[in-house]
């Protein structure tokens, strides 16, 4: 799986919108990016992922750049409840059943 | 519906027992992985099941750790002789099928310490 690169940490003010951006610049042309977030004491809870083109879905928009080799998680009007670590992974896709590989995340503040 | 759970939520043991953790995991999924997490460091896998089958177990760490999903649903991983560096949050997930796109559901996990 290709690596991935994300700030150790962030701040995002209550009800603005949160972008956490990922490095994946030796992505390959058949791996998935993910995203998946962690609150305190909870298991990973799934966000969204996608390929090429730009994903939204109740939770989030994922904007992946033309090249591939960066993406950019939004939560668009973030609440206390979205503090948490952000993990962004990247996947190889019909590969039978391989595992995610997460990195540190992003440690995703947000503020009253 | 119901999500994956996870028996015990937290299960303290002495250094040399032996423990089992237990995953239910989301009803009709055939793919099971299990993952160890340290604290600050993001999950860690150890085994991925496909049905009863564990079709990749590279990330066991030795051999004191072994699972199984007998029936192709409950999993148990099972863990002897324990060390004070086994203590970690052992999260179980589950996914429709293996392999992407197919997003992988976690539970709770068990937080094992290790005395």
């Amino acid at each position: 799986d290709a690596k991935t690169t994300q700030p150790t940490s962030m701040d995002c003010a209550e009800g603005r919108a949160a972008n956490l951006p990922c490095n994946h610049s030796t992505i390959s042309g058949n791996e998935y990016v993910y995203w998946y977030r962690q609150i305190h004491s909870q298991g990973p809870q799934y966000i969204i992922h996608g390929l090429k083109n730009n994903e939204t879905n109740e939770m989030a928009s994922l904007i992946i750049t033309e090249d591939r080799k960066s993406s950019t998680l939004i939560l668009p009007h973030a609440t206390l409840r979205d503090t948490a670590v952000y993990y962004c992974i990247v996947r190889v896709s019909n590969n039978y059943g391989q595992n995610f590989v997460f990195g540190p995340g992003t440690r995703l503040s947000v503020l009253p | 519906g119901a999500g994956v759970s996870q028996t015990p939520s937290n299960k303290v043991t002495e250094k040399g027992k032996y423990v089992e953790l237990r995953c239910d995991p989301i009803s009709g999924h055939t793919a099971l992985y299990w993952y160890r997490q340290s604290l600050g460091q993001g999950p860690e896998f150890l085994i991925y099941f496909q049905g009863t089958g564990a079709a990749d177990d590279s990330g066991l760490p030795n051999d004191r750790f072994f699972a199984v999903r007998p029936e192709g649903s409950v999993s148990t991983l099972k863990i002897q002789r324990t060390e004070r560096g086994d203590s970690a949050v052992y999260l179980c997930a589950s996914s429709l099928r293996g392999g992407t796109p197919y997003e992988q559901y976690f539970g709770p996990g068990t937080r094992l310490t290790v005395t």
